[in-house]
């Protein structure tokens, strides 16, 4: 069984680019949330999707966004970046969304803003 | 608002040792809590987790954790390391209900370093 898959692994931006990062579910799931990882602020969730739509939300800026297509694999697009969005971007995938379920994360994607 | 609190940022050890990494939560209502191993440049991989019945659960690779609920701690243990725990762990709670699908809440983590 396949697991989370997130392309690409390593992305550089220059400030004020955008950015698309993709995540493919484990097959079955149907909810995929993003989280971004930075030394400073750890780990925090940035919002989850759930049958192409959009269930619940962290507390990001609307440069964040995000959307899911109907065989569940989900992308995140950031805008106008800034140097502190460089991260590390992981995607986790359930079979509902909920806690009960259990979360699988990929190996996520490695920002680097410059 | 719930938090996750890991009492060390950084845990050393000898190989063969016992470990212990603390965690401690906030939380009024019932949570679910996790723990993950996240390797140099990988992604999150779960160790164990807790959702109801015995206190004590056993994960992969040789840890376990107790769910202490008047602690509210869920502290990971391990009896015997080896060099290839090496890595970042990560104790995390989750809730059910609307508004709390997909959401994990982490603590900051805490760096397993195993000495030869």
């Amino acid at each position: 069984k396949a697991g989370v898959t997130q392309t690409p692994r390593y992305l550089i931006k220059t400030r004020g680019q955008q950015v698309t990062l993709s995540c493919s579910p484990i097959s079955g799931h149907r909810s995929v949330s993003w989280y971004q990882q930075t030394p400073g602020q750890g780990l925090q969730f940035l919002f989850e999707y759930f049958s192409e739509t959009q269930r619940n939300k962290g507390n990001f800026p609307g440069r964040f966004s995000g959307r899911q297509f109907s065989n569940s694999r989900s992308e995140m697009n950031v805008s106008t970046l800034e140097l502190g969005d460089s991260a590390l971007y992981l995607c986790a995938s359930s079979l509902e969304g909920g806690a009960l379920d259990g979360y699988t994360f990929g190996s996520g994607t490695r920002l680097t803003v410059v | 608002a719930q938090s996750v609190t890991q009492l060390d940022s950084q845990v050393p050890v000898f190989e063969e040792a016992p470990v212990e990494l603390r965690c401690n939560y906030s939380s009024s209502v019932s949570v679910y809590l996790f723990w993950y191993v996240q390797y140099p440049n990988q992604g999150l991989q779960l160790l164990l987790k807790y959702l109801s019945g015995s206190t004590l659960v056993k994960g992969i690779n040789g840890f376990e954790a107790e769910f202490n609920k008047s602690q509210t701690s869920f502290h990971l243990r391990k009896p015997s390391v080896h060099i290839s725990d090496t890595a970042e762990y990560f104790c995390a709670v989750g809730r059910t209900g609307s508004g709390n699908t997909g959401k994990l809440i982490f603590g900051q983590g805490t760096t397993l370093q195993v000495k030869p």
